[in-house]
């Protein structure tokens, strides 16, 4: 079945540094999405950005990922960390059924 | 944005009893979605739900849990009867409906903390 790997349980980073979070996923069909949701403290989960065109970058509130269909990833990346990142970050895919899979998550905390 | 429910936002019950957790869903979503999520742990999925019936449920989806939806009000969550192994917070999800919209909408979950 499907699965998604992220292989950073927790990411501290100095404010102002680059952040990356990993994702790799499996899956056999195709066409998949693949989901980045951000859990902030005491709210619900909600997108990020999502993608299932290959090799085009996609961007939202600063954050951006590119789907590799050659490497099966989708990592996250954001040039500057603020404060304000601090967070749970799920990526997530969609494959030809209706289940969407989760990661195990990235907790990501920003020092100042 | 679009808002997912869900009531109570923490429940204690003992084990062995019946537990009902509810999930009110973006008014024309057409797909329900339940994930658990122990202390520290993933989110895991659970179940979905369309049209009156479920679509795909996971090895965690035990005998003892329901889902419904009666006459499009509340997603419901049924475990009855809950086990220690139950205790995690649930989160409920929804989204449109083509696979085009598949954006899942979530609620803040619910806490379930069985004794």
């Amino acid at each position: 079945g499907d699965s998604v790997t992220q292989k950073e349980g927790l990411v501290t980073l100095t404010e102002g540094l680059p952040v990356m979070l990993n994702c790799t996923y499996q899956t056999i069909y195709s066409n998949a999405f693949l989901f980045w949701y951000v859990h902030y403290l005491n709210e619900s989960p909600r997108l990020l950005l999502k993608s299932s065109t290959d090799n085009k970058r996609t961007e939202h509130q600063g954050f951006h990922a590119t789907l590799h269909k050659s490497s099966s990833s989708f990592h996250l990346q954001k040039s500057s960390a603020q404060l304000s990142d601090s967070a749970l970050y799920y990526c997530a895919l969609s494959g030809g059924n209706e289940k969407i899979t989760f990661g195990a998550g990235t907790k990501l905390t920003i020092k100042p | 944005g679009p808002k997912v429910l869900q009531i109570p936002s923490h429940q204690i019950i003992d084990m062995g009893q019946m537990v009902t957790l509810n999930c009110d869903p973006v008014s024309n979503h057409l797909y329900f979605y339940w994930y658990k999520q122990i202390l520290g742990q993933q989110m895991e999925f659970l179940v979905n739900f369309y049209n009156g019936k479920v679509m795909e449920k996971s090895k965690l989806f035990k005998d003892q849990f329901s889902v419904e939806r009666p006459d499009g009000s509340y997603f419901t969550l049924k475990i009855q009867p809950t086990a220690l192994e139950d205790s995690a917070v649930y989160f409920c999800a929804s989204r449109p409906g083509r696979r085009s919209q598949n954006t899942l909408y979530f609620g803040a979950g619910t806490r379930l903390s069985v004794l």
